[in-house]
């Protein structure tokens, strides 16, 4: 593990489900995020939390609602979904960019598909 | 905000032969240049980076270049082996904005042995 954890690894959710993505990090990053990746689509951002609060949401529709109780863990809380919402979903972290470290460590995804 | 163009979209290239992929940036104040490669499957990891103070980079068989005055940077990879196959990502981040960093879209190198 790369020290960021996702979880689940796959889910499989109907339109009407209630479900949530779990990202948790160990690294003591200040920053978090929530990425979306489609096939064949580049990297899509949709939410960025700096020390638990959130400081960007890129016009994600109102059926993906982020959460984050601590700077070390993230979650994506999902309902109502549409099926061109399959995607892989991947949360992220970095520390703080006065510190002059800009990179980001990625968790493995979490792979959803909405039937 | 930021926008970073990436080409080609594909590369395919013979074992052993080299690759370069580029890539453009929008903003002046951009100051931090990462490159990312995502195996199938799996999650992007940062193989190289390369700050605004710093014209190129190496590392073994990959480089990275950055032109400042022309708002473009470019990774290369030499003598290419099929387990360099993935797509893989250029970014870009101004410190000023807490590390967020904008992506390009990705190019799938392939390298046939």
């Amino acid at each position: 593990e790369t020290g960021v954890t996702q979880t689940p690894r796959h889910l499989v959710m109907g339109m009407t489900n209630k479900k949530s993505l779990k990202c948790e990090q160990h690294l003591g990053h200040n920053a978090m995020y929530w990425y979306k990746q489609s096939a064949k689509k580049p990297l899509e951002l949709m939410f960025v939390y700096n020390f638990k609060e959130q400081t960007e949401n890129n016009s994600v529709p109102s059926r993906f609602s982020p959460e984050c109780p601590n700077s070390s863990h993230l979650f994506l809380h999902l309902h109502t979904l549409q099926p061109e919402d399959s995607a892989l979903y991947l949360c992220a972290s970095s520390q703080d960019p006065g510190r002059r470290n800009y990179g980001y460590t990625f968790g493995s995804g979490t792979r959803l598909t909405v039937v | 905000g930021e926008n970073v163009e990436q080409h080609p979209s594909t590369l395919s290239v013979q074992e052993g032969d080299s690759a370069v992929i580029k890539c453009t940036y929008s903003d002046s104040a951009s100051n931090y240049f990462p490159w990312y490669k995502q195996e199938l499957g799996k999650r992007p990891q940062l193989i190289i980076d390369i700050r605004s103070n710093v014209g190129e980079k190496k590392d073994q068989r990959i480089a990275v270049t950055l032109n400042k005055t022309a708002k473009h940077f470019s990774l290369h990879i030499t003598e290419t082996q099929p387990e360099d196959s993935a797509v893989y990502f250029c970014a870009a981040s101004k410190g000023s904005t807490l590390g967020r960093l904008y992506f390009g879209r990705g190019t799938q190198l392939t390298v046939w042995p």
